[in-house]
């Protein structure tokens, strides 16, 4: 089955600058790649996703990039903001008819 | 539209006893999930169903049950509770044209005492 890894497990990072948070996974017949972000106490919620048919997608301070030869992908966020603090998922889609398998989450804290 | 409903939000049991975690959803997602969440090992996928009268094992399905007479609802049976069952649960849904896109219910926080 799928397997996902996710690096690293906390960042902490000064108000402004940039955070990168990768993962990989097993499967090469996955083709999405969802990110999630949680904050505390919180249910997680989706951020931005991607397609294994494309290898970068933008929303706005966040992107996802996306490595398929390789079997990984990475979150961008720049000019962090304190309420960007949260637990973050990245987790890999299959096919129709099975589930997300997320990796382990990142905790990002971002000081002021 | 209340999304994703989960009851109740917080529950101790005492080892051995059973209880059923409630999940609603009022979307029309034919797609249901369960996972449990422990600190620092992310989302773990229990159970899932593509559908009514349809449930599948996911990663970690030893102890638990599940059933789906309804497209709205899919709850999780615990029959017999262990320490080891400590921790959050939730519920998501998602519609088969966007099956990654999951809308999460609130969590479930589960002590087994």
């Amino acid at each position: 089955g799928e397997n996902v890894e996710q690096h690293p497990s906390t960042l902490s990072v000064q108000e402004g600058d940039s955070a990168v948070i990768k993962c990989t996974y097993s499967d090469s017949a996955s083709n999405y790649f969802p990110w999630y972000k949680q904050e505390l106490g919180k249910r997680p919620q989706l951020i931005i996703d991607i397609r294994s048919n494309v290898g970068e997608k933008k929303d706005q301070r966040i992107a996802v990039t996306l490595n398929k030869t390789a079997k990984h992908f990475s979150l961008h966020i720049t000019e962090t903001q304190p309420e960007d603090s949260a637990v973050y998922f990245c987790a890999a889609w299959r096919q129709a008819g099975t589930a997300l398998i997320f990796g382990k989450g990142t905790t990002l804290s971002v000081s002021s | 539209n209340a999304g994703v409903t989960q009851t109740p939000k917080f529950r101790i049991l005492k080892i051995g006893q059973s209880m059923t975690l409630q999940c609603t959803q009022d979307m029309n997602h034919n797609y249901m999930y369960w996972y449990r969440q422990d600190p620092g090992m992310g989302l773990k996928l229990i159970y899932y169903s593509v559908g009514a009268g349809i449930t599948d094992k996911g990663e970690v399905p030893n102890g638990y049950n599940v059933s789906r007479s309804t497209t709205e609802d899919f709850p999780l049976r615990l029959e017999l509770a262990a320490p080891s069952q400590t921790s959050v649960y939730f519920c998501a849904s998602s519609h088969s044209d966007r099956p990654y896109g999951y809308t999460f219910g609130s969590g479930t926080r589960l002590t087994v005492v």
